[in-house]
């Protein structure tokens, strides 16, 4: 009964390859996130989208690419990953209806290492 | 500049000390303001989220925000090897869903 699920956890790959992480929430929210830990543990906000439509989409290279196939699941693709890309990657949901109540929880991140 | 800054740490303190953690920001639209603990290789979980200034307890934790001076406080009382994480300040603004993030603070409590 995990609230906000992501697979693959772990997702080691070569420079150049394509690859997607998928996330799932069953709390029944409007809202979802993607956002990039790097290695010194800061947290940035990537995208995210509400009941379907991209809400916000921050400076990130065009190589990521965000859908949204119904408002439960958000998934992350990546073509020609780079080394700079190895982070870990956290898929976050909010009611997204109330903006004074409105809190995040998150998933338990997918490690990608890019070789 | 960052919009949120935090003091990284590492903190080691012995058990039953008091925890003090705390960020500043630049950006006075930043209206919602949150704390959340990060076990090694979990996913972030929210602590405490206020909005106003002044003080809001939970249990062992008091989150502290002062607008005017731009700057949050957490303090965890009788802290137990089990608060050993990192704790990160989030904030956002008043029609906003996005939170910005301070680098996070990693604390152990020593038993």
């Amino acid at each position: 009964d995990t609230a906000v699920s992501q697979t693959p956890k772990y997702l080691v790959t070569q420079m150049g390859n394509d690859k997607s992480i998928k996330c799932e929430q069953n709390l029944g929210h409007d809202t979802m996130y993607w956002y990039k830990q790097d290695s010194k543990k800061f947290l940035k906000i990537m995208f995210s989208y509400n009941n379907k439509e991209l809400i916000i989409n921050e400076t990130v290279p065009n190589r990521f690419s965000p859908k949204s196939p119904d408002k439960a699941h958000l998934n992350l693709h990546i073509n020609s990953l780079e080394l700079g890309d190895s982070a870990v990657y956290f898929c976050a949901s909010s009611q997204g209806r109330t903006l004074n109540t409105d809190t995040q929880y998150f998933g338990p991140g997918t490690r990608l290492t890019v070789l | 500049q960052k919009e949120v800054e935090q003091d990284p740490g590492p903190l080691s303190v012995p058990e039953g000390a008091i925890v003090s953690l705390n960020c500043t920001y630049s950006n006075s639209a930043f209206q919602y303001f949150m704390w959340y603990r990060q076990y090694s290789r979990k996913g972030p979980e929210l602590l405490m989220y206020t909005y106003s200034s002044g003080n809001k307890e939970d249990g062992r934790f008091t989150a502290q925000v002062d607008k005017s001076s731009k700057y949050i406080s957490l303090f965890i009382r009788d802290s137990q090897p089990s608060d050993s994480a990192t704790y990160l300040c989030a904030m956002r603004h008043l029609n906003d869903y996005k939170l910005s993030f301070g680098a996070g603070t990693t604390v152990t409590v020593r038993a």
